[in-house]
């Protein structure tokens, strides 16, 4: 029962143009959403959330939209950078710190 | 760098042995959280511990346990072994009383890759 989904296992796109990386869940309880970035051989790093109160939060290059009615939310990260290539996880919760992950996507930004 | 720290790195067990991983918490944090996460797969959650006691668990067999000490650092013990048990186990460190949830309290190690053959 995959209550968070990231169905596009991985994204190409061109350094200075806009990345867009989708999520859908199922429960209509989660409260809070996080998108988290991984490197290989690192931990997960926290990179922005929003909660179900919003629909949208915006960090410098970094915003998240969320739809409610949709079970949706997109991260887009603009102006894309070579560094920003790494997979991407889109995690739940309800008011916890005990999180529900997708199952990621890649990035890779090229030049 | 998150202050958390996990050890071993990698290892490589034999199906039907235990193994015992642990993680040092960023300091002033009191709950740990464990992950595993599969090839291709994201992070599903194991348990939590906090103040020294389990809060919460995932779908997660009982050979699958853990502790949390005075110092708030904890282990992840694994017995019996299944092939399907190799991983990338991660440690998530928090602090409860921290108000509000934002996600930037949750710092995760590294992890540990566990190979079961």
């Amino acid at each position: 029962d995959q209550q968070v989904k990231q169905n596009s296992p991985s994204l190409s796109v061109q350094e200075g143009r806009i990345s867009i990386l989708n999520c859908d869940y199922t429960n209509s309880m989660f409260d809070y959403f996080l998108w988290y970035k991984k490197y290989p051989a690192e931990g997960p790093t926290f990179l922005i959330s929003i909660s179900s109160i919003k629909d949208k939060n915006e960090d410098g290059r970094f915003t998240v939209f969320l739809n409610k009615s949709a079970k949706h939310l997109s991260l887009h990260i603009v102006p894309s950078q070579p560094g920003d290539s790494a997979v991407y996880f889109c995690a739940a919760s309800r008011d916890t710190d005990k999180l529900i992950f997708g199952t990621g996507t890649r990035l890779q930004v090229f030049p | 760098e998150t202050g958390v720290t996990q050890s071993p790195t990698h290892l490589i067990k034999t199906r039907g042995q235990q193994v015992t991983l642990r993680c040092s918490s960023q300091s002033g944090h009191n709950t740990v959280s464990w992950y595993q996460q599969a090839l291709g797969q994201g992070p599903q959650f194991i348990f939590q511990y906090y103040r020294e006691e389990e809060n919460g668990r995932g779908n997660f067999p009982p050979r699958f346990s853990g502790l949390q000490f005075p110092n708030y650092s904890s282990e992840l013990n694994v017995n019996a072994l299944e092939l399907d048990d190799s991983a990338l186990y991660l440690c998530a460190s928090s602090l409860a009383e921290q108000r509000g949830f934002s996600g930037n309290t949750i710092y995760f190690g590294e992890g540990s890759w566990l190979t079961v053959v």
